[in-house]
Formats: structure tokens, sequence, C-alpha cells
């Protein structure tokens, strides 16, 4: 079945570094990926998404590359805010009408 | 963008009793609605999914005569929690496919359930 692994947090940055978070994935087909981001508290909010191999998904300073030989889609930001800390959400959706495969989420702490 | 709106956000019963928490597609049709749970410091996992017009489909696990869910339109969904206990408080999240772009999948603010 489809499964998505991300890298376990907490992970603490110290403002404007460069953040990475690992996601490879499990699935059958060919898969869209995403990342969602929750704020405490809140709901999930879609921060990019990929739909094909070598698509790179980008928003708000954040990407990610669907990497199809790797099976990866790693979140990246060259220069992490303290409004960034959150829990990150790699999610996958195999075929259409199927619901999403979350990760555990990866919670982020950006300190000033 | 797009935006699903759960109602409410917050609530508070007694065991026993039912609970109702809507969730609506602002601006898009949605034929597929889906409806998660997440505990605290866990990630989302899935209890159903509603397709307009037709009965839910549960994931294992999940009670279908202690959650209820309604999709009786291309906007709304309902997920009723019955003869609701304490072990039913959790977050309750639903997320809805566009039906226009079957790709992505817009999420609800979430709905805080406590069981008293």
């Amino acid at each position: 079945g489809n499964s998505v692994t991300q890298m376990e947090g907490p992970v603490t940055l110290s403002e404007e570094a460069f953040l990475t978070i690992n996601c490879t994935y499990t699935a059958t087909g060919y898969p869209s990926l995403f990342w969602y981001v929750q704020y405490p508290g809140e709901g999930l909010q879609l921060l990019l998404k990929a739909t094909k191999a070598d698509d790179k998904g980008s928003n708000k300073g954040f990407e990610a590359t669907y990497r199809k030989e790797t099976t990866s889609f790693h979140l990246e930001k060259g220069s992490v805010q303290v409004s960034d800390s959150a829990v990150y959400f790699c999610a996958l959706s195999g075929y259409s009408g199927y619901a999403l495969n979350f990760g555990k989420g990866t919670s982020l702490l950006v300190t000033p | 963008g797009a935006v699903v709106s759960q109602h409410p956000s917050w609530v508070i019963c007694k065991s026993g009793t039912s609970v109702k928490i809507e969730c609506r597609s602002l601006d898009f049709q949605a034929t597929t609605m889906f409806w998660y749970r997440q505990f605290p410091k866990q990630s989302l996992m899935l209890m159903a999914t509603s397709n307009e017009g037709s009965k839910a489909t549960y994931e294992q696990g999940v009670e279908k005569d202690k959650f209820l869910i309604n999709h009786a339109s291309l906007t709304l969904s309902t997920l009723t929690v019955t003869s609701a206990h304490p072990e039913d408080s959790s977050f309750y999240i639903c997320s809805a496919r566009d039906a226009a772009d079957g790709t992505t999948i817009y999420f609800g603010e979430g709905s805080w359930l406590t069981v008293v």
C-alpha cells in the first residue's frame, strides 16, 4: 500500500537558517505529492504540491521536487522565519478520488 | 483560494449525547470529502471517505454506526458522533477534493470535540 515516511522532529533552527525536511514515499502508480502545514490549534493548509515526476512545487519560499528515482519529496527553504514554526506534513494521493496518506509530521521551531 | 469551512470549531458535550460537525466547501464543488481524526501530536488518521449521494466508505476499525457521515450535496458533508464518550474527544478534520481539479484537496479548520 501507499505510505509516507518523514524525518522525525522536532527540528529547531535559528532564524535565517536553511531548512530541509526529508520525505520519502512508497506508492503504486503515479501519486501526487503534497506538503501541508499546521499551525497550533488549527487545521491543515496546503503549502505546495507536485503531480508528476520532476515537478517542483513552491510557495512562500518553500520548495520541493518530485523525485521518482529516489521516491522523495524533500521540503526546503533557504531562510526560515519565526513565523514558519509549525508542524509540516508530507502526504501523497494515489488514484483520483483516493484519500491522502500522511506522514507523521515534523515539528519545526524557529528561534529568533 | 478555495475554502473549506467546518462548524463548530469547538464543542463540549456530555457523555451519551450526539454531536454533529458540518463541513462545507465554500467556493467549489466537492464530490468527495474525507473525514480525519487527529490525536495530540500525532498524524491524521483517515476515518471515512464520503461521496456525494452515496454511502460513506469507512476505514477498518472505524464504527460506522457511531460515526455517521452524510454527504447530501456537492458542498456539504456532516459527521455525527453518536452516543459520545470521553475517548471520542479529539480533533476532527474534514477535507474536500475539488471536482474541477482532481489532484487538490483542501482542509477545513478542524473541530475540537471534548466529551465530558
